[in-house]
């Protein structure tokens, strides 16, 4: 299994371009997660997902959209990217939530926006 | 603030000594995950200690939980420098509309060879 995979692993943007991640997992976990993490910061929640065809915000979504329109995708995009949104983005997924979970996460993508 | 805040944010020892990193968070939880991350990777799972539990061992890990204080600690016993990392505490807490999970910024851990 590869677990959890994201495209592209670096990335360097201009003001104002868009782009999508590209998060895609083996496990065929329901739930999925989008994370930025920023320098003495822990993980942030951008976005999630509990199932194919919904999505739901997190703690910092302004910015972002998501779509999970296959079980095993995950995309997140910068529709105009600004540099407040340079970081290191995480994918995870996880077979479900509450009582006893892990998540998996994928190696990341490292973003600068300019 | 974020829910779960990891004491120390660094921490430099001898190969062979032994690590303890405090979490302490501010809302009640479900269960409370460990995780690890090296650099420039994602994070790893080490160890998951539910609410009604006080301590969980594996391997060299040792993950104690004060539901009274809000706190736990994660003891690295006789650490190797391929230790080395970023350690991570998790909070899992049930809010409306469902679970939510937070992370801490982390403790940086050196060990010295």
């Amino acid at each position: 299994n590869a677990g959890v995979t994201q495209t592209p692993k670096f990335r360097v943007l201009k003001t104002g371009q868009s782009m999508t991640l590209l998060c895609a997992q083996d496990m065929n976990h329901e739930y999925m997660y989008w994370y930025r993490q920023d320098p003495g910061m822990g993980l942030r929640l951008i976005h999630y997902s509990v199932g194919e065809g919904t999505t739901a915000k997190g703690e910092v979504p302004d910015g972002y959209n998501v779509s999970r329109l296959k079980k095993q995708n995950f995309l997140l995009g910068l529709e105009s990217a600004a540099p407040s949104q340079t970081s290191v983005y995480f994918c995870a997924s996880s077979y479900s939530m509450g009582l006893n979970y892990e998540q998996y996460f994928g190696p990341g993508t490292r973003l600068t926006v300019t | 603030s974020q829910q779960g805040e990891e004491d120390p944010q660094a921490l430099s020892i001898q190969e062979g000594e032994n690590a303890t990193m405090n979490c302490s968070y501010k809302t009640s939880i479900n269960n409370l995950q460990w995780y690890r991350q090296n650099s420039g990777r994602g994070l790893v799972h080490l160890i998951l200690i539910r609410s009604n539990e006080r301590e969980k061992h594996s391997g060299r890990l040792r993950v104690t939980l004060d539901t009274s204080k809000k706190s736990s600690s994660l003891l690295i016993t006789a650490s190797r420098a391929a230790d080395t990392a970023s350690y991570f505490c998790a909070t899992d807490y049930l809010e409306t509309g469902g679970f939510k999970t937070i992370f801490g910024a982390g403790t940086r851990l050196f060990v010295k060879a």
